[in-house]
């Protein structure tokens, strides 16, 4: 198993410019969850989706975020416009049921200048 | 959930124990004890987690305190690949897997 795959693994972008993440979750495991990682406010959980549905998104900073599942396998995350202050590394990660560890992915940096 | 308390870093030399605690004195009794770490420039990685009696894995033992109320990560025979920020985290198993990170504890192993 390859684990759950992020992509791309560093994006740079202009203030303004839109910017999607993506997300592959491991086969079989049905929860998703988008972090977001800074040093100043460490990990926090952004949204949680259970069977493609988002089940709790109160973490999500404001209405420039959104995140969907298109499919079961599959998750974006989507900033737009982007900030400044949206830098940080976004992890997302899976777990098979809702009760289990969670699966992270190696994360991706993002950069808005 | 319950919060938890961890002291901000600790250091182990290479081989020798790795005993890290948590205090979770508000932990209610259906909230279980996690433990993760991330180790840098990855994602944080699930290592053993327990309700009320003492795990073992492969990879490290979790004592959870009679009261509950607090608890040690043991890592036997620390490498320098151990090195990395360890996570105690308290949930409920009725919140949906929806975990909240607390600052860690930075464990730097020591040559």
């Amino acid at each position: 198993d390859a684990g759950v795959i992020q992509s791309p693994r560093h994006e740079v972008t202009e203030m303004g410019q839109e910017v999607t993440l993506r997300c592959k979750l491991i086969s079989g495991h049905n929860s998703l969850f988008w972090y977001r990682q800074t040093m100043m406010r460490g990990l926090e959980l952004l949204i949680y989706f259970n069977n493609n549905v988002p089940i709790d998104d109160s973490g999500m900073p404001e209405d420039r975020f959104s995140a969907k599942m298109p499919n079961a396998s599959f998750s974006t995350l989507k900033i737009q416009p982007s900030e400044p202050r949206d830098s940080a590394v976004y992890f997302c990660a899976s777990s098979p049921t809702g009760v289990s560890p969670l699966h992270f992915g190696n994360g991706t940096r993002l950069t808005v200048t | 959930d319950a919060k938890t308390t961890q002291p901000p870093s600790m250091d182990c030399a290479e081989g020798r124990a790795a005993n890290l605690p948590c205090n979770h004195s508000t932990i209610s009794g259906n909230e279980y004890v996690y433990w993760y770490r991330q180790i840098h420039s990855q994602g944080p990685q699930y290592i053993i987690h327990g309700l009320k009696n003492n795990e073992t894995n492969e990879m490290a033992s979790l004592i959870i305190t009679e009261d509950r109320k607090s608890s040690t990560l043991i890592l036997p025979h620390a490498t320098l690949r151990d090195t990395a920020v360890y996570y105690c985290i308290v949930m409920n198993n009725n919140a949906g897997n929806m975990l909240t990170f607390g600052g860690g504890t930075r464990l730097m192993v020591k040559p």
